[in-house]
């Protein structure tokens, strides 16, 4: 059974940063696309970022948001997806989902989602 | 970036009732449209991928449709269950980007 379990989300200071860790099981992690998305509270879902396979490159894409701000990385020895966040603003207040991307073999998008980490922006 | 425009934003229906959100996206996105349930406080749900392929595990009465632009998720039985926010997402290319979604309320 797929498992993401989210963690490190709580409560910063406005200019602070924040690491978010995603720790994946019941797949091939390291062939696996993830990414992240997020949710304000009481609005829609907003798509974060992605990262590729080590075999597909490994490169990242991110929404306008938060580039230059956030940076997604992984730990493919420890299942293990990342989401730094630096340069916090208010706005990016809201609960973070990770998730799995792109499935090559399917076609398929966001298959998988962990149950969220909340990140509270405030001074 | 592509947009993605969902109508309608909140939908009222009763159970049985046949149901239908759009998705429309600014630039033709193919078939890479996926369609989501997210119900409060929970993780999203993928229900259909590639427009028109159903998840594993998602009741039949759910359908997706469309191609290009123009998107359709059809529900042809509302259950008690489906009472929900639903969402659309483009994947084409190295972007995606949500609708801002259709809540199904209860009539």
């Amino acid at each position: 059974e797929v498992q993401l379990v989210e963690s490190g989300g709580g409560l910063i200071k406005p200019g602070g940063s924040l690491r978010l860790s995603c720790a994946a099981s019941g797949f091939t992690f390291s062939n696996a696309w993830m990414g992240w998305v997020r949710q304000a509270p009481g609005k829609g879902l907003e798509w974060v970022g992605r990262i590729r396979s080590k075999t597909d490159g490994g490169t990242t894409n991110y929404a306008a948001p938060v580039k230059g701000r956030f940076t997604i990385s992984r730990d493919d020895s420890k299942n293990t997806l990342f989401l730094q966040m630096n340069s916090l603003e208010t706005e990016d207040t809201a609960v973070y989902y990770c998730g799995t991307d792109w499935d090559g073999h399917r076609g398929s998008q966001g298959a998988s989602w962990g149950q969220g980490t909340l990140v509270t922006v405030s001074s | 970036d592509i947009q993605m425009t969902q109508s309608p934003s909140t939908l009222s229906a009763s159970v049985g009732d046949r149901v239908t959100i759009t998705c429309r996206a600014s630039q033709s996105i193919n078939i890479w449209l996926a369609w989501y349930q997210q119900k409060p406080g929970k993780a999203p749900k993928l229900l259909i991928y590639k427009a028109s392929s159903l998840e594993s595990g998602v009741p039949s009465r759910f359908s997706g449709s469309g191609s290009g632009t123009e998107f359709t998720l059809t529900i042809s039985s509302l259950q008690p269950e489906d009472f929900a926010t639903y969402y659309c997402q483009h994947y084409n290319g190295d972007s995606r980007t949500f609708g801002q979604g259709t809540k199904v309320e209860v009539k």
